[in-house]
């Protein structure tokens, strides 16, 4: 079985400010893990995935994200926050061992607000 | 040209009627899904079809019906709607069914609104 959390809700952060959105996971064999972006009134974008190796993964508009298999975690960072990155972020794992289903599970959404 | 396109963008009608929304992807991706968005934005899977076969069928009500016509289509069929099935619902492709490292395009959203 696969599951995600995002534990936050809500991030605020202030504009050039570093930023962290959280997530872990938990699954039978190795994880895939994703990261997606939602706009107001927009479909999910992905921003960047782990499969296998470097554990700092770098995706689109200056967002990294670390996998950390010991504390089964995926967190989002980005260095220095803009006010156009506030959105809500979805963090989503499949599960290698998960055969057939290749589904991924989605976490509940972080809405991340950057204050000017 | 937009990658999944669907289509209504908003829909708003009465309970008890049939609607239908469509979607087409020109990605030549072999995977589409259906996903609801409710009020708290919470995401859900519902069908996914690949290469024209159903695959996942989530815990949806008989009254959903998915139909793929071909690899570029899914679209979902209504019927009988209730006021629980406001939501905003997602399509989305992707390539290769078996393979877990696949990422999902989406398209933007059809806003079902029951009254």
């Amino acid at each position: 079985a696969q599951s995600v959390a995002q534990p936050e809700d809500q991030v605020n952060v202030a504009e050039g400010n570093p930023l962290t959105v959280k997530c872990t996971y938990s699954v039978s064999g190795n994880p895939y893990l994703f990261w997606y972006v939602q706009y107001p009134n927009r479909g999910l974008q992905f921003l960047l995935k782990y499969i296998t190796g470097d554990n700092l993964v770098k995706g689109s508009y200056g967002f990294e994200a670390e996998f950390n298999k010991s504390q089964t975690s995926f967190h989002l960072k980005k260095p220095s926050a803009l006010v156009s990155d506030s959105a809500l972020y979805f963090c989503a794992v499949r599960d290698e061992a998960s055969g057939g289903s290749y589904i991924p599970t989605f976490g509940r959404g972080t809405s991340l607000i950057v204050h000017p | 040209d937009t990658a999944v396109s669907q289509t209504p963008k908003y829909l708003v009608t009465q309970m008890g009627n049939d609607k239908s929304i469509k979607c087409e992807q020109n990605l030549g991706h072999d995977t589409m899904y259906w996903y609801k968005q409710d009020s708290k934005k919470f995401l859900k899977i519902m069908f996914s079809y690949n290469n024209k076969e159903l695959i996942i069928n989530e815990t949806v009500p008989n009254r959903f019906s998915p139909k793929s016509p071909d690899k570029a289509h899914l679209n979902l069929h209504i019927n009988s709607l209730e006021l629980g099935d406001s939501a905003v619902y997602f399509c989305a492709s992707s390539r290769g069914g078996g393979s877990g490292a696949n990422v999902l395009t989406f398209g933007a959203g059809s806003r079902l609104t029951v009254l």
